[in-house]
């Protein structure tokens, strides 16, 4: 069965360059959710999309943005990285529909590297 | 503080034993309480799902007990095996939230053999 596609898998930038993530949702899923876990920590919210529309807001930084697109894949945007930034970025699907109890799956994640 | 505590934080069980982690939770109002996977390097699985009306939920060898008056559940592993060493976590969501969820610290368990 098809999974949630992440990409790139790595990524290494320098500080205050720009870094733009990537999720492919499972197909028929219509809601988009991102993650991001630093080392040794627990993964913290970030954003959430329905039918392509913010649904929820989580610990998101202003130097991110993120949207999601027609084909319901979704891009994170990250601006002038900083070191802290250095964490592995999960992207999650689930179908929700006008329910709330929904199963998410994840996908494989991004590590970035921030230098 | 965090919402969602977890207990043990760590665990080391020989293959083909029985294991129980424990997640204690104060978020409210409470919506569903989910438990995942979590290998190294790789995005957590879904185990279960529980909503409050649930008190328990199996997959597998993977049953999830919920105690929504006593805001505890736990996790019990039966016949643990090599592949069970994992990072298990429990997260709780609110009902006046979406897709908001309340991560626990997570508890290592590693099978020995």
């Amino acid at each position: 069965a098809a999974g949630v596609i992440q990409s790139p898998r790595h990524l290494i930038k320098e500080k205050r360059e720009t870094a733009t993530l990537k999720c492919y949702p499972i197909p028929r899923h219509d809601t988009v959710y991102w993650y991001q876990q630093g080392p040794g920590q627990d993964p913290q919210f970030l954003i959430s999309f329905y039918e392509k529309m913010q649904s929820d807001k989580g610990s998101i930084p202003d130097r991110f943005s993120a949207q999601q697109f027609s084909d319901y894949h979704s891009e994170l945007n990250m601006s002038s990285l900083e070191l802290g930034d250095s964490a592995l970025y999960f992207c999650a699907s689930s179908l929700v529909g006008t329910r709330r109890s929904d199963t998410q799956y994840f996908g494989p994640g991004t590590r970035l590297t921030v230098l | 503080k965090n919402q969602v505590e977890q207990s043990p934080q760590s665990l080391i069980i020989l293959e083909g034993k029985n294991c129980t982690l424990q997640c204690n939770y104060t978020v409210s109002p409470f919506s569903n309480l989910r438990w995942y996977k979590q290998d190294t390097g790789r995005g957590p699985v879904s185990l279960t799902i529980m909503t409050f009306s649930e008190n328990t939920k199996s997959n597998g060898r993977y049953t999830a007990t919920l105690d929504a008056d006593t805001k505890q559940s736990s996790l019990h592993i039966t016949a643990s095996q090599l592949s069970d060493s994992a990072s298990y976590i429990c997260v709780v969501s609110q009902t006046d939230s979406w897709g908001k969820f309340q991560f626990g610290a997570g508890t290592q368990v590693v099978v020995t053999p």
